[in-house]
């Protein structure tokens, strides 16, 4: 079974500054997805950023960007230009390439808070 | 287009008392989830569904059930609450198979048991 650790249960950042949020995952599949998930206090569940495990070019989005190891089954999250609204519970998520379910398997969460 | 949706957003039952949560997805999806959010646990699978009429268990199912009678629809049932099902539960749908679907959440049901 697939696991995804994030050890850093809380991380704080000045605003307009760059945060990196860890992320590590074991599995033995060779084809996979990887995906951070931002839930502000709403509760609602925002897909920020995704990677395929076979596309060695790592993903970014706007300010978001992933730094993806393969080898090292490691994903972190990069902040740029921190904001205010960045504030948030980040989520760290797994899934196989293929399957029957497509299920997500979460890490259990980096809280991050933005001081002005 | 309403999305996935919840109903209720919160709840508030006694030990052994039971409830349904509904979720509603107006996106002709194939594949619906069931999740709990504890604090400092993220989010794990509790129930999901390939296709109306189908479900099947996910990382912790013990204490649920569900139904999927209707493509839109899945609910997710307590047939006997008790004070460690109090938790956030999230409802999820994809369109079907194929890797690069997305899951789409909807906006949680906060439980208490008391």
């Amino acid at each position: 079974a697939q696991t995804v650790t994030q050890s850093q249960p809380e991380m704080s950042v000045q605003e307009a500054e760059t945060v990196t949020l860890s992320c590590t995952y074991d599995t033995s599949e060779s084809d996979y997805y990887l995906f951070w998930y931002k839930q502000p206090p709403s509760r609602q569940m925002i897909l920020v950023i995704r990677q395929e495990a076979y596309k060695q070019q790592n993903a970014t989005e706007n300010r978001f960007s992933v730094n993806f190891q393969k080898a090292a089954k490691s994903f972190s999250l990069k902040i740029s230009d921190s904001q205010l609204g960045d504030a948030a519970m980040y989520f760290c998520a797994y899934r196989s390439y293929g399957g029957s379910n497509y299920k997500l398997t979460f890490g259990k969460g980096t809280l991050l808070t933005v001081n002005p | 287009n309403a999305g996935v949706t919840q109903t209720p957003k919160f709840r508030v039952l006694k030990t052994g008392q039971s409830m349904t949560l509904l979720c509603a997805q107006d996106m002709n999806h194939e594949y619906m989830y069931w999740y709990r959010q504890d604090p400092g646990m993220g989010l794990r699978l509790i129930h999901y569904s390939v296709g109306e009429g189908t479900t099947a268990k996910g990382e912790v199912p013990d204490g649920y059930n569900v139904s999927r009678l209707k493509k839109q629809n899945f609910l997710l049932g307590l047939e006997s609450a008790a004070p460690s099902q109090t938790s956030v539960y999230f409802c999820a749908s994809r369109q079907g198979q194929g890797s690069t679907y997305e899951q789409y959440f909807g906006p949680g049901t906060r439980l208490t048991v008391t």
